[in-house]
């Protein structure tokens, strides 16, 4: 299967230590991009890639949360002191026109 | 301010029904708009897309219609079984930037056998 693959599924944190989640998008995608939802609501976009240039960022992505994109190839997304409030699923998405393509997410619960 | 309404928020159909649900936005450099199906504990799957410059595309059981100058469109899903029950999510964007997905709020489908 070459789908949008992201790394755990699940996640269970207590507050304020460090999470780490890995993407990987279909390979040929050169655009990545990351968004939060939670429960009841439409997925909201945190930041998006070009190969390994980070070329946008919402207002969402606090100081907190930083992501990465070594070579241009998967991308990680990294939550340091993390809050109850940033328990949600982050899903990743690829694209190589306009076509988006979403991975199966990864739900995080912080307690 | 929600740049994409979605409604209705919750959708009960019987088996064959035709729902409806309807999404209006209000950036008229929007020129891209795809819907999205989603089952619980899983990522969006893209189910059909259309752009400004066709007023309807169909992709099998999937029709959506487009009134660019009211500025809403709409899904179709024709002869509605169990297996589409799901979470339908509008989204709009504007192409040749970034092209990142401003989605509306989702409506839950429950078709009933």
């Amino acid at each position: 299967d070459t789908g949008v693959s992201q790394n755990p599924r699940h996640k269970i944190t207590k507050r304020g230590q460090n999470v780490t989640f890995r993407c990987d998008p279909i390979s040929e995608h050169n655009r990545l991009y990351w968004y939060r939802q939670t429960l009841g609501q439409g997925p909201e976009f945190l930041t998006y890639f070009q190969n390994e240039a980070q070329l946008e960022k919402s207002r969402l992505l606090s100081d907190r949360f930083s992501a990465e994109r070594p070579k241009g190839s998967f991308s990680t997304l990294e939550i340091q002191r993390t809050e109850q409030g940033d328990s949600a699923m982050y899903l990743c998405a690829s694209s190589q026109t306009t076509e988006a393509f979403f991975g199966q997410g990864t739900r995080l619960t912080v307690v | 301010q929600q740049q994409v309404k979605q409604s209705p928020q919750s959708l009960i159909v019987q088996k064959g029904g035709i729902p409806i649900i309807n999404c209006a936005y209000e950036n008229t450099a929007f020129d891209y708009f795809p819907w999205y199906q989603q089952f619980p504990g899983k990522g969006p799957a893209l189910l059909i897309a259309i752009r400004p410059d066709v007023s309807e595309k169909k992709e099998g059981r999937f029709t959506i219609s487009f009134n660019k100058s009211a500025k809403q469109f709409s899904l179709h899903i024709m002869d509605s079984q169990p297996g589409d029950s799901a979470t339908y999510f509008c989204a709009v964007t504007t192409t040749g930037g970034s092209e990142k997905l401003v989605f509306g709020k989702g409506t839950k489908l429950t078709v009933n056998p």
